[in-house]
């Protein structure tokens, strides 16, 4: 078993519409999260942390649930701009980042 | 403005050719990782680095080395390139903050074929 799992999708989004997606992890002593996006193949850029009471940004939401090991993305108000790879990370010994496969939406016109 | 960058952003060599590939950031970061990037895998840790003369193996090192002289570089070398390490390989690089929540910040990525 991988220890971070996606959905790898994709996810096609009506612009405007709600989308959100899950990512999975096996390492019960993890203390970080993350959500980075990833555009065609280039480098991988943050876009937000997820703590542990959940967080906003902006029409981002991420959400924790360490007691089922998951974490969650929602995009609201999707724009064409949103199109992209998102990788869910999780912190796992100091400074070591585990990476999803990563989850493709498309939003479309 | 600091940034972090990778060279050759492209690359084709052949199997057995030993290939270097550079790692430059200008945040003046302590720590500096090697990811690869392979279609259905998420990024994959090669080696990484938490300061000057200190180099780690990551999950896959295995015909990958590293150096740190000082804080700025982190070459990877491929002692002798084999096909399977064709793959897009991303340069990171993170401060030691201590907080766990150290963002890492990424290079363009280096593009290598081996044929």
């Amino acid at each position: 078993r991988k220890e971070v799992e996606q959905d790898p999708g994709p996810f096609n989004v009506p612009e405007g519409a709600t989308v959100a997606f899950n990512c999975t992890y096996s390492n019960s002593a993890s203390q970080s999260f993350f959500w980075y996006r990833q555009d065609c193949r280039k480098e991988p850029k943050l876009l937000m942390s997820v703590y542990s009471s959940g967080n906003e940004d902006g029409r981002f939401t991420a959400q924790l649930n360490r007691a089922s090991q998951y974490i969650s993305l929602l995009i609201r108000d999707s724009k064409l701009s949103d199109s992209a790879t998102y990788l869910c990370v999780v912190e796992g010994s100091w400074g070591k980042f585990q990476f999803g496969a990563g989850t493709q939406v498309v939003v479309t016109p | 403005d600091a940034e972090i960058t990778q060279s050759p952003r492209h690359k084709i060599t052949e199997t057995g050719r030993q290939v270097t590939l550079a790692c430059h950031q200008t945040w003046n970061h302590n720590n500096m990782f090697w990811y690869r990037q392979d279609l259905g895998h998420g990024l994959r840790l090669i080696h990484y680095s938490y300061g000057v003369q200190d180099t780690n193996k990551g999950e896959v090192s295995d015909g990958y080395s590293v150096s740190r002289s000082n804080t700025e570089d982190l070459p990877l070398t491929l002692e002798s390139a084999a096909s399977s390490q064709t793959s897009v390989y991303f340069c990171a690089s993170s401060e030691s903050s201590g907080t766990g929540q150290e963002t890492q910040y990424f290079g363009p990525g280096t593009r290598l074929l081996v044929l």
